[in-house]
């Protein structure tokens, strides 16, 4: 089994849709967790980070984390084609700065 | 804040010789640098991680030979693939950590290379 497991996708939805994205982990040693958005040839770019269990939310974007089923998740609400990109979950444990990442999510809104 | 550029973006070198990337931290200083590979619709792969002043961290599985990592100051690490073949073809990136921001990692634009 994998560390963190990402569905890839690719995932298409219209545009003002609820977008769920998910990852599953097997090391309950994580304690941060982040998602990043990667657009084709582009680095991955930081969107979220939470620490431990719990809700995050920054506009249109809400991250969660369930520890105790060793689950987060990111909602985009009325999503846009700008939106359209590869999202990343990433995590680490508490002393070791190293992060593990997903396999990423292929994302498309379509206009 | 916390931007990291990478030059250069793109680069075609022949087989045999050797590729510089650098990566920079543009407003702030980083303790911490790293770089990963990234091959086509895969994940980031952690290559190796590079603390200023002292010598990096490889992965196991990473030859340090052929990838030398130098972090000469707190804004700048290079990577140099040495004597590149074409498997080495892939997406470089790096990233870094904010000295007083330890939760997280910033990453550069990417390099790609291809090795003809």
């Amino acid at each position: 089994q994998k560390e963190v497991e990402q569905d890839p996708g690719p995932l298409s939805v219209p545009e003002g849709a609820i977008v769920s994205l998910n990852c599953t982990y097997s090391n309950s040693a994580f304690q941060y967790f982040m998602w990043y958005r990667q657009y084709s040839r582009k680095g991955p770019e930081l969107l979220m980070y939470t620490y431990s269990s719990g809700n995050k939310e920054d506009g249109r974007f809400t991250a969660q984390v369930d520890k105790s089923s060793k689950y987060i998740s990111l909602f985009i609400r009325d999503s846009q084609p700008s939106d359209s990109a590869t999202y990343l979950c990433a995590m680490r444990g508490g002393s070791n700065y190293k992060l593990t990442f997903g396999k990423g999510t292929l994302l498309t809104v379509n206009p | 804040g916390a931007v990291v550029s990478q030059h250069p973006s793109r680069v075609i070198c022949k087989s045999g010789t050797s590729v510089k990337i650098e990566c920079r931290s543009l407003d702030f200083q980083a303790t911490t640098m790293f770089w990963y590979r990234q091959f086509p619709k895969q994940s980031l792969m952690l290559m190796a991680t590079s603390n200023e002043g002292s010598k990096a961290t490889y992965e196991q599985g990473v030859e340090k030979d052929k990838f030398l990592i130098n972090h000469a100051s707190l804004t700048l690490s290079t990577l140099t693939v040495t004597s590149a073949h074409p498997e080495d073809s892939s997406f470089y990136i790096c990233s870094a950590r904010l000295w007083d921001r330890e939760e997280t990692q910033y990453f550069g634009p990417g390099t790609r290379l291809l090795v003809l």
